[in-house]
């Protein structure tokens, strides 16, 4: 398997601009994370998804991140609009479930907001 | 939720055992322990995971004392590959209400390597 994939690898873009980071879990994965990392506030959780529903949204910062997830294969997080608080690497992360819970984790999405 | 305390930083030289220590005085029965790795520029990294037992697979060992209040973990022939920060993790169950759990990172120890 090519193991979690996310796209793109890296974005740059202007304040008040529409981000869309996309990812791809591990085939038959139930479970999928969207993760943020900075220097200040380290690595948090922003939304995890089972069976393609949201689970728990209380990470997600504010109202101007969303995440959709409308198939088994793909799941967007999207910032409308971004500010330059915004800045840090997205993590993407799937696991098969409860059970067998270890969670592989996609290689980022740097984002810079100017 | 359970708190883990970690070392900031320690340094091994390569081809000793690393053994990295967690507090979490504060866990509960149920809770278990994790550890995950963060190589630089890359996504974390499972390493292994306990109850109560201590365990060991091809990556590493996990010591869980007695009492489940404190764990080490043990790369037992560190190399240069295995400078990252380590995550000692209890596993929390979230807000649903179900059998779901999430994974609450700290700061972590950052391990250096030294040749």
């Amino acid at each position: 398997d090519a193991g979690v994939i996310q796209s793109p690898r890296h974005e740059v873009t202007e304040m008040g601009q529409e981000v869309t980071l996309r990812c791809k879990p591990i085939s038959g994965h139930d479970y999928l994370f969207w993760y943020r990392q900075t220097m200040m506030r380290g690595l948090e959780l922003l939304i995890y998804f089972n069976n393609n529903v949201p689970i728990d949204d209380s990470g997600m910062p504010e109202d101007r991140f969303s995440a959709k997830m409308p198939n088994a294969s793909f799941s967007t997080l999207k910032i409308q609009p971004s500010e330059p608080r915004d800045s840090a690497v997205y993590f993407c992360a799937s696991s098969w479930g409860p059970v067998r819970d270890t969670q592989y984790f996609g290689p980022g999405t740097r984002l810079t907001v100017l | 939720d359970a708190k883990t305390t970690q070392p900031t930083s320690m340094d091994c030289a390569e081809g000793r055992a690393a053994n990295l220590p967690c507090n979490h005085s504060t866990i509960s029965g149920n809770e278990y322990v994790y550890w995950y790795r963060q190589i630089h520029s890359q996504g974390p990294q499972y390493i292994i995971h306990g109850l109560k037992n201590n365990e060991t697979n091809e990556m590493a060992s996990l010591i869980i004392t007695e009492d489940r209040k404190s764990s080490t973990l043990i790369l037992p022939h560190a190399t240069l590959r295995d400078t990252a920060v380590y995550y000692c993790i209890v596993r929390s169950p979230d807000n649903s209400g179900g059998s779901n759990y999430k994974l609450t990172f700290g700061k972590g120890t950052l391990l250096t390597v030294n040749p």
